[in-house]
C-alpha cells in the first residue's frame, strides 16, 4: 500500500507570485509514478503533472514544476506567477507501477489566489 | 469522444434506499476505477475492474457492488443507502499499452449523492 501526505490544508498566493505545495508520500515499490491533479470548483479533476520515480530530472510544464527527492520521499509542486483561474484544491498521488492502475491520493490543499 | 461520463449528477436518498451510479467510457479501457471523496480524506478506492468479467474491492468496498458485464460500462451499486455514504463519486478509466499499464486516468465528472 501507498500513503500520501499533504500538511497543509490551505495555502494562499498573491496573483503574478510563486507558491509551493508540499507533498510527502511512503511506498515500498520500487517504481512508481506520481502527480498532481487539479479540482476546480466544477469538481473535475485534471491531471497537472506528473513524475515517473525513476526519472531523476524534475518535471516541468509551463508554470507548474515539481521538487521530486526520491531519497526523501518528497514530492512539492510550484506553481509561478499565479493566476486567478489557478485557484483550486490540489491533490498530489501515488501510482504503484505493478497493480491495477489505482492511484493513492493525499487529502488536498485548497489554494486561495489573491488579486 | 465522450470520455468518462456519469448519470446523475446529483441524487438525494433515504437511508435503506438501494442506487446504481452509472458509469460508461467510450475509449475502450481496460481499466476501471470507481473513488469516492469525502471532506478532509482526499480520493479513495471503492472497487476497481481490469477487464470485463473481473473486478476487485478496494480501500473502502463496504456497502458497495459492482460489475462489469462490458468494457464500456461499470456500474456501481449502493445495496442499503447509510448516510455515511453521503460523498461525491468519481468514475476512472486507464488502459495499457503493448501490455504495460499507463499512468493515464481519465475522470468523469462526478455524482453528488446525499443520504438522508
Amino acid at each position: 500500500a501507498q500513503t500520501v501526505t499533504q500538511s497543509q490544508p490551505e495555502m494562499s498566493v498573491q496573483e503574478a507570485e510563486t507558491v509551493t505545495l508540499s507533498c510527502t508520500y511512503d511506498t515500498s515499490e520500487s517504481d512508481y509514478y506520481l502527480f498532481w491533479y487539479k479540482q476546480p470548483p466544477s469538481r473535475q479533476m485534471i491531471l497537472v503533472i506528473r513524475q515517473e520515480a525513476y526519472k531523476q530530472q524534475n518535471a516541468t510544464e509551463n508554470r507548474f514544476s515539481v521538487n521530486f527527492q526520491k531519497a526523501a520521499k518528497s514530492f512539492s509542486l510550484k506553481i509561478s506567477d499565479s493566476q486567478l483561474g489557478d485557484a483550486a484544491m490540489y491533490f498530489c498521488a501515488s501510482l504503484p507501477e505493478t497493480g491495477a492502475n489505482n492511484l493513492f491520493f493525499g487529502t488536498g490543499t485548497r489554494l486561495t489566489v489573491i488579486p | 469522444n465522450a470520455g468518462v461520463t456519469q448519470t446523475p449528477k446529483f441524487q438525494v436518498l433515504k437511508t435503506g434506499q438501494s442506487m446504481t451510479l452509472q458509469c460508461a467510457q467510450d475509449m475502450n479501457h481496460e481499466y476501471m476505477s470507481w473513488y469516492r471523496q469525502d471532506p478532509g480524506m482526499g480520493l479513495r478506492l471503492i472497487h476497481y475492474s481490469v477487464g470485463a468479467g473481473i473486478t476487485d474491492q478496494g480501500e473502502v468496498p463496504n456497502g458497495y457492488n459492482v460489475s462489469r458485464s462490458t468494457t464500456e460500462d461499470f456500474p456501481l451499486r449502493l445495496l442499503s443507502a447509510a448516510p455515511s455514504q453521503t460523498s461525491v463519486y468519481f468514475c476512472a478509466s486507464s488502459y495499457s499499452l503493448g501490455g504495460t499499464l499507463t499512468y493515464e486516468q481519465y475522470f468523469g465528472p462526478g455524482t453528488r449523492l446525499t443520504v438522508t
